[in-house]
């Protein structure tokens, strides 16, 4: 198993531009969720998902899309960077009420 | 205000003290309770997870939660240099959230 995979592992935009963070799993986890980990401010909850074609807003969900067609796979979208979007990225996934398993971040500064 | 609190730290003890590590949840509905460590540039890692109230013991960790006040609660015995991190609380259902993260410094 990979567990969970996510690309690219850094990423450099200028304002406006937009892009997809990918994050996958290999575990046929029901439950996906997006972090983003700023410092001082722990990991806060962008969007999540509890299953294929279902998916719901976090804490800080303006700026960014997600969608889920299919089980492996949970997209982050960024429609238009902003400088403050500049942040480490985590994906994770578990099977209902159990451990949680963080894929290794991205990167990202938009300048 | 976040759902989940907690005091960012940092703690400095020395090698071998006991540590606690607490935080305060806010919302009712919270079913499991979960504790990651995470080192500088790397991505959290379990080191607890539990649905209800009471100790869970894994090592030198230990996990409490209280749901009538809404309080959770990591110890660390005999602590080591290595233990050195940020520690992250966290809760939930179907969405987790974490706390701000409680920087730990252990001294030799």
């Amino acid at each position: 198993n990979a567990g969970v995979t996510q690309t690219p592992k850094f990423q450099v935009l200028k304002t406006g531009q937009s892009m997809t963070l990918q994050c996958a799993q290999d575990m046929n986890h029901e439950y996906m969720s997006w972090y983003r980990q700023d410092p001082g401010m722990g990991l806060r909850l962008i969007h999540y998902s509890v299953g294929a074609g279902i998916t719901d807003q976090g804490e800080v969900p303006n700026g960014y899309n997600v969608s889920r067609s299919t089980t492996e796979d949970f997209p982050l979208r960024l429609l238009s960077a902003a400088p403050s979007q500049t942040s480490v990225y985590f994906c994770a996934s578990r099977q209902s009420y159990n451990e949680q398993f963080f894929g290794p971040g991205t990167r990202l500064t938009v300048l | 205000q976040k759902e989940v609190e907690q005091d960012p730290g940092p703690l400095s003890v020395p090698e071998g003290a006991i540590v606690s590590l607490n935080c305060t949840y806010s919302n009712s509905a919270f079913q499991y309770f979960m504790w990651y460590r995470q080192y500088s540039r790397k991505g959290p890692e379990l080191l607890m997870y539990t649905y209800s109230s009471g100790n869970k013991e894994d090592g030198r960790f230990t996990a409490q939660v209280d749901k009538s006040s809404k309080y959770i609660s990591l110890f660390i015995r005999d602590s080591q240099p290595s233990d050195s991190a940020t520690y992250l609380c966290g809760g939930g259902t179907d969405k987790l959230i974490f706390g701000t993260g409680t920087r730990l410094q252990v001294f030799p």
